[in-house]
């Protein structure tokens, strides 16, 4: 499969703990997103990475919460001190540049229940 | 910031009725329009994409178009069929160095066979 992976694919724990996601994109593709999603509603854009810079971050990215794409592949998101709030699918996507808008690729998700 | 609306939230139609989702955006700098589906637990897929240069696309069934000036795009399914019914999303795109999409809130769509 040359598609884009997350794991794990489902993460269950405890109000406090931190919790770790790892987000392997397609191989060629230099751009990598991380959204969050919640029940009934569209991915909300959380933070981008072209190669290994951190470019962008959303407002909805708390100081709890941190994403690193070291050598430019795979990328982890970290949250810390999870709360019930944090609770949502995570989809990472990624994409590569050009000229033209090119399409992001999602993954499976990560489904995180913080109880 | 870019904002996406999204009507209708459900739509149910026939098997072999046309179903049309409609989306409004709201900053004009936008020019990347990506439609995406989304079925039961399954990660979203693009299914059809326009760019402002072009008013209208088609890909068999599904076609799309583009209003700049009313800053509105809409999705048209053709012919449904049962495998249809998913959740779709429109999202929307600056012309910037690089793609933050900025996602609506989806139409859930039935097709009732």
């Amino acid at each position: 499969d040359t598609g884009v992976s997350q794991d794990p694919r489902h993460k269950i724990t405890k109000r406090g703990q931190n919790v770790t996601f790892r987000c392997d994109p397609i191989s060629e593709h230099n751009r990598l997103y991380w959204y969050r999603q919640t029940l009934g509603q569209g991915p909300e854009f959380l933070t981008y990475f072209q190669n290994e810079a951190q470019l962008e971050k959303s407002r909805l990215l708390s100081d709890r919460f941190s994403a690193e794409r070291p050598k430019g592949s795979f990328s982890t998101l970290e949250i810390q001190r999870t709360e019930q709030g944090d609770s949502a699918m995570y989809l990472c996507a990624s994409s590569r540049s050009g000229e033209t808008r090119d399409t992001q690729y999602f993954g499976p998700g990560t489904r995180l229940t913080v109880l | 910031g870019e904002n996406v609306e999204q009507h209708p939230s459900t739509l149910s139609v026939q098997e072999g009725d046309s179903a049309v989702i409609k989306c409004t955006y709201s900053d004009s700098a936008s020019n990347y329009f990506p439609w995406y589906k989304q079925e039961l637990g399954k990660r979203p897929q693009l299914i059809i994409d326009i760019r402002s240069n072009v008013g209208e696309k088609k890909d068999q069934r599904i076609a799309v178009t583009l209003n700049k000036t009313a800053k509105h795009f809409s999705l048209h399914i053709t012919e449904t069929q049962p495998e249809d019914s998913a959740v779709y999303f429109c999202a929307a795109s600056k012309a910037t160095s690089y793609d933050k999409v900025i996602f609506g809130p989806g139409t859930s769509l039935s097709v009732i066979p």
